[in-house]
Parts: structure tokens; C-alpha cells; sequence
């Protein structure tokens, strides 16, 4: 199985700051990878497909890069809603896998 | 919108066969060529995806469980299910069903314990 690797486990920033998460996987999913934002006693819920298009309602602010093993979600400045853990998914090889997540928390 | 809705105990016995259904709303189970899955969380911890079932009931399960899982689909009802077999402690965890990668249940928690 793909194996993803999230860097880093957590990332202590101040609002208004820039964050920016990285996600490895261990051989090419080409750009068939996505990101969610979880926030406590929710679903994940979808933020990036395609590694790089934002889901509808999604805040201009974020922004996927990336293709083959390498991916980065990018928040350009953050806001308290901001504040969640974020996991990516690999959906190019069954099985589908995720990362460990990053949990971004306030400074 | 598609709504899916998780049902079951929220208590299994160790050894037992936890039992799960997801209600799918908004949506017919059988339009397009979606399949829906089975995520499960741990506390604390990271997302574990089980397995998918198509409408018309073609199943994928992650190696690592799939000795011990069964899903099933009910068109009528508009409805699938999770079956996964002697269940241990580390089973205990939130369970999702989901129509990946956009639409997800609010998650049932399921605690293995006698």
C-alpha cells in the first residue's frame, strides 16, 4: 500500500501567519490526492481534490501544489477558523490510504 | 445534497461482530457510479479507511481487514452496510460512511468492551 507522510505532526502559528503542510508519499500518486480539514467532533471535510483545486466553499487562502509523491497545502494567512488538523488521501491505488494528519494550533 | 446518516451499537462485546448502516438521503445510492465507504477513527488518532461497496454490491476491503469484514448494499432502502468480525479493543473508534471525497456522516462512536 501507498504510504503518506504528513510533516510535520503539528504546527504552532499565530493568526495571521502563513502555514504550509507537507504530504509524501511513499511511490507516485500522480495529482490523485486531496486534503481535509477536521475540526473536534467532526467529519473530515473535503478542502482540496486533485491536489490542487479547492472544494466549493472553500476560502481563497488555501492552495494545493504538487504531484507525484510530493504535495503542499498552503494557508497564505491564517484565520481562528483555520485551526484544525488537516489529513491528506491518496486516491490513485487501492487501497485508498491517509496520512497522520498536521494539526495546525494556535500559538 | 447527498446526507448519509451511521446507525448501530455503540457498545460491542470483544469477539462480536460489530454491525453498522449508513442511511444515504438527497440521493439514490444507485445513480452515477459512486461508491461508498467505510472510514474508521481511532481517539486521538489518524483516518483508516476499511473498504467500498458499489450499488451493485462489487466490495474492496483494506488487506489488513479483510478476513474479518463484510459490507453489504441495499438499493431499496437506500442504505449499505458494515459487518467486521471479533472485534478486539482496538477496534474502539469513530466509524464514517461516506461517499468519498465529498460527502460524509457525522461518525458513530463504537466502543469494544465487555
Amino acid at each position: 500500500e501507498i504510504v503518506l507522510t504528513q510533516s510535520p505532526a503539528t504546527l504552532s502559528l499565530s493568526p495571521g501567519e502563513r502555514a504550509t503542510l507537507s504530504c509524501r508519499a511513499s511511490q507516485s500518486v500522480s495529482r490523485n490526492l486531496v486534503w481535509y480539514q477536521q475540526k473536534p467532533g467532526q467529519p473530515p471535510r473535503l478542502f482540496i481534490y486533485d491536489a490542487s483545486y479547492r472544494a466549493t466553499g472553500v476560502p481563497a487562502r488555501f492552495s494545493g501544489s504538487g504531484s507525484g509523491t510530493d504535495f503542499t497545502l498552503t494557508i497564505s494567512s491564517l484565520e481562528p477558523e483555520d485551526f484544525a488538523v488537516y489529513h491528506c488521501q491518496q486516491r490513485s491505488n487501492w487501497p485508498l490510504t491517509f496520512g497522520g494528519g498536521t494539526k495546525v494550533e494556535i500559538k | 445534497q447527498v446526507q448519509l446518516q451511521e446507525s448501530g451499537p455503540g457498545l460491542v462485546k470483544p469477539s462480536q461482530t460489530l454491525s453498522l448502516t449508513c442511511t444515504v438521503s438527497g440521493g439514490s445510492i444507485s445513480s452515477g457510479s459512486f461508491y461508498w465507504s467505510w472510514i474508521r477513527q481511532p481517539a486521538g488518532k489518524g483516518l483508516e479507511w476499511i473498504g467500498r461497496i458499489y450499488a451493485s454490491g462489487s466490495t474492496n476491503y483494506n488487506p489488513p481487514l479483510e478476513s474479518r469484514v463484510t459490507m453489504s448494499v441495499d438499493t431499496s432502502k437506500n442504505q449499505f452496510s458494515l459487518k467486521l468480525s471479533s472485534v478486539t479493543a482496538a477496534d474502539t473508534a469513530v466509524y464514517y460512511c461516506a461517499r468519498e471525497p465529498d460527502f460524509w456522516g457525522k461518525g458513530t462512536t463504537v466502543t469494544v468492551s465487555s
